[in-house]
């Protein structure tokens, strides 16, 4: 167990459908990051947030929308999906900005998003 | 161009073989490196972190660093089938960006 917890783990949906997927970072982590996995993409940065604010984005799609709250736990909202959209979504956290391992990530076990 | 470039493979070794794994770079601006660890349907796990040229040391893995290159290299000796995962390589100037990854089976 990496200490990031990642819910629902398998998600079924269908396009035009809307889906929100949960991350609690690490204990003691402030950093939250989203990542998309497909077949023919590789890992992609989507976003991440730094105790509550917007730190970096990606490629994500507008159709796409993240937040953490103020207990340090994210939310990635897909929207009027399709079936590209179909993916791994891994959520990952590191340590405070200045620390030794503030760059080093570790991820969630993923949410496995299938749209029908 | 892609930030990252790395070979998918597949890669197939024998059991004891040493594993060479490679990436290579655009961005000058990396100054942190790293090595994850995938296996199926799992979240990436890190193998290896360095931050300056040279070789690095965990056990059976190694991990070198040319920057003058833009070249980084995972190495992995007397290989088990429990390394067979996909392993990508990561690397962080403002932003984190990851290699597609190589697929590695190491077979008994």
């Amino acid at each position: 167990d990496s200490g990031v917890t990642q819910t629902p783990k398998h998600l079924i949906t269908a396009t035009g459908q809307r889906v929100t997927l949960r991350c609690s970072p690490r204990s003691g982590d402030l950093s939250v990051y989203w990542y998309q996995q497909s077949l023919d993409q590789g890992l992609q940065f989507l976003i991440q947030y730094y105790n509550g604010e917007e730190r970096a984005k990606g490629n994500i799609l507008e159709r796409f929308s993240a937040q953490q709250f103020p207990d340090l736990h994210s939310e990635l909202n897909l929207s009027s999906l399709e079936l590209g959209d179909s993916a791994l979504y891994f959520c990952a956290s590191s340590d405070r900005r200045g620390s030794s391992r503030a760059n080093v990530l570790t991820f969630g076990a993923g949410s496995r998003l299938t749209v029908l | 161009q892609k930030e990252v470039e790395q070979d998918p493979g597949p890669l197939s070794v024998p059991e004891g073989a040493i594993v060479s794994l490679n990436c290579t770079y655009s961005n000058s601006a990396f100054q942190y490196f790293m090595w994850y660890r995938q296996y199926s349907r799992k979240g990436p796990e890190l193998l290896m972190y360095t931050y300056s040229s040279g070789n690095k040391e965990d056990g059976r893995f190694t991990a070198q660093v040319d920057k003058s290159s833009k070249y980084i290299s995972l190495f992995i000796r007397d290989s088990q089938p429990s390394d067979s995962a996909t392993y990508l390589c990561a690397m962080r100037s403002y932003k984190l960006s990851f290699g597609a990854g190589t697929t590695v089976t190491v077979r008994a």
